[in-house]
């Protein structure tokens, strides 16, 4: 069964202080690993799409990296306004419709 | 207009209440779906229509009755609900398999009394 976990659940930073995030999974055939962001609220924007191991996918503070098993979004110098509830899907094709299965998200708050 | 665009935004109702959601996509894509949005959950993928044809079913109770007029509309009909099924009701759409990205409407905020 095809499965997606994030870590940390929440992540607490100070402005400025660099991180990342995880997100690893299992799928029997993957078609693509996408991020989002969600303010609270609201629906999921979509920032990145990674297709393969080794390709690597950059936005302002973002920075999004894919292995065989795991990506993670690297996090540069945040702002307060990057905090946001980040979350990775996974697609695989060999289900009709290539439904995107979800992980449980990791909450980024990024103080002053 | 662009984007995925979905009404209402809040909704109040009753357990016998006959309530719609509606979501359309000006992106020209030829998939849509219906995830729920649980606090502290996964969204959790409800229904996925291909062309207008209906392609999963998440073993979503009957009182939830999805509806794709078109490539570009989807309904999610709702009926006798119970208060657990408040939560944020997301539609996306995306140009189908092959890896593409799924984009999200804001949502309706449903809540069940």
């Amino acid at each position: 069964e095809d499965q997606v976990t994030q870590s940390p659940e929440a992540l607490r930073l100070q402005e400025g202080e660099s991180s990342s995030l995880n997100c690893s999974y299992t799928v029997s055939g993957l078609r693509g690993l996408f991020w989002y962001r969600q303010d609270p609220g609201k629906g999921p924007e979509f920032l990145f799409t990674l297709y393969s191991a080794g390709e690597e996918k950059e936005k302002e503070r973002l920075k999004a990296t894919l292995t065989k098993k795991e990506s993670f979004l690297h996090i540069t110098a945040p702002k307060p306004e990057d905090s946001a509830t980040y979350l990775c899907a996974v697609r695989d094709d060999y289900n009709q419709g290539g439904k995107l299965i979800f992980g449980q998200g990791t909450e980024l708050s990024v103080k002053p | 207009e662009t984007g995925v665009t979905q009404t209402p935004r809040h909704l109040v109702m009753g357990m016998t209440n006959k309530k719609s959601l509606k979501c359309e996509q000006h992106l020209g894509h030829n998939a849509m779906y219906w995830y729920k949005q649980s606090a502290k959950k996964p969204l959790e993928l409800m229904f996925v229509y291909n062309f207008k044809e209906q392609t999963e079913n998440n073993s979503v109770p009957s009182r939830f009755s999805p509806e794709c007029p078109n490539s570009s509309h989807l309904f999610l009909h709702l009926h006798t609900l119970q208060p657990e099924d408040s939560a944020l009701y997301l539609c996306a759409s995306s140009q189908g398999g092959q890896g593409s990205e799924a984009f999200f409407g804001q949502g309706t905020r449903l809540t069940v009394v």
